[in-house]
């Protein structure tokens, strides 16, 4: 059981260059997330789905766009990639069903770099 | 709005002594409290959670936390800690009204134990 899987581990990127971090679970949780984690900042939210075919902003959505391509699959792209952007993201899942939900499963995560 | 906060960046404690790693939060609704733990290159991993019942959670890896309303805490505590301990820990609350998709992580505290 794999879990949460992120591609790519590492990746460096150009002032301006356009990326997608890849994103799938096989636990069948109906919710997916993207976080940003920064020292001294915790993980702060960026874009989630609470369903398949639905998308919603976070905290920290400028600058990011997501695909929820299926029920498994929740992709984050940037589309011209900024300084500011270098970060670790860690993508996530949960099953959510009215107040009660399981635990976030989270993905190792991808460490990225603007330069 | 929801948030949480983890006072000590840095908890140190020697190998065989009891530890506590503090959180406070802020939040509407009833409260849904998490401790996650995280290892270095590694995503988050879950510990415990507090939904409703004994104040007393018991989690993974002989982790509890104490639950206090009045305080507004959520404590993360472990009667003998051990080097292999030594992670970073975040405190997360869930949304308890307005979208229980949204969880609120706290800053992280940073946990070495020494032999």
């Amino acid at each position: 059981n794999a879990g949460v899987t992120q591609t790519p581990k590492f990746q460096v990127l150009k002032t301006g260059q356009s990326m997608t971090l890849q994103c799938a679970q096989d636990m069948n949780h109906n919710s997916m997330y993207w976080y940003r984690q920064d020292p001294g900042m915790g993980l702060r939210l960026i874009y989630y789905s609470a369903s398949e075919g639905t998308t919603d902003k976070g905290e920290v959505p400028n600058g990011y766009n997501v695909s929820r391509l299926n029920k498994r699959e929740f992709s984050l792209r940037l589309e011209s990639a900024a300084p500011s952007q270098t970060s670790v993201y860690f993508c996530a899942s949960s099953e959510v069903r009215g107040p009660y939900n399981s635990p976030l499963h989270f993905g190792n995560g991808t460490r990225l770099t603007v330069t | 709005a929801q948030s949480v906060a983890q006072p000590e960046d840095q908890v140190n404690v020697a190998e065989g002594n009891p530890l506590t790693v503090k959180c406070t939060y802020s939040v509407s609704g009833n409260p849904y409290l998490f401790w996650y733990v995280q290892y270095p290159n590694r995503g988050l991993q879950f510990l415990l959670k507090y939904i409703t019942g004994d104040n007393l959670v018991k989690g993974s890896y002989g982790f509890e936390a104490e639950f206090n309303k009045s305080q507004t805490s959520f404590h993360l505590k472990k009667p003998s800690a051990l080097v292999s301990d030594s992670a970073l820990y975040f405190c997360a609350v869930r949304d308890g009204i307005d979208n229980f998709n949204k969880f609120y992580f706290g800053s992280g505290t940073k946990l070495n134990v020494k032999p």
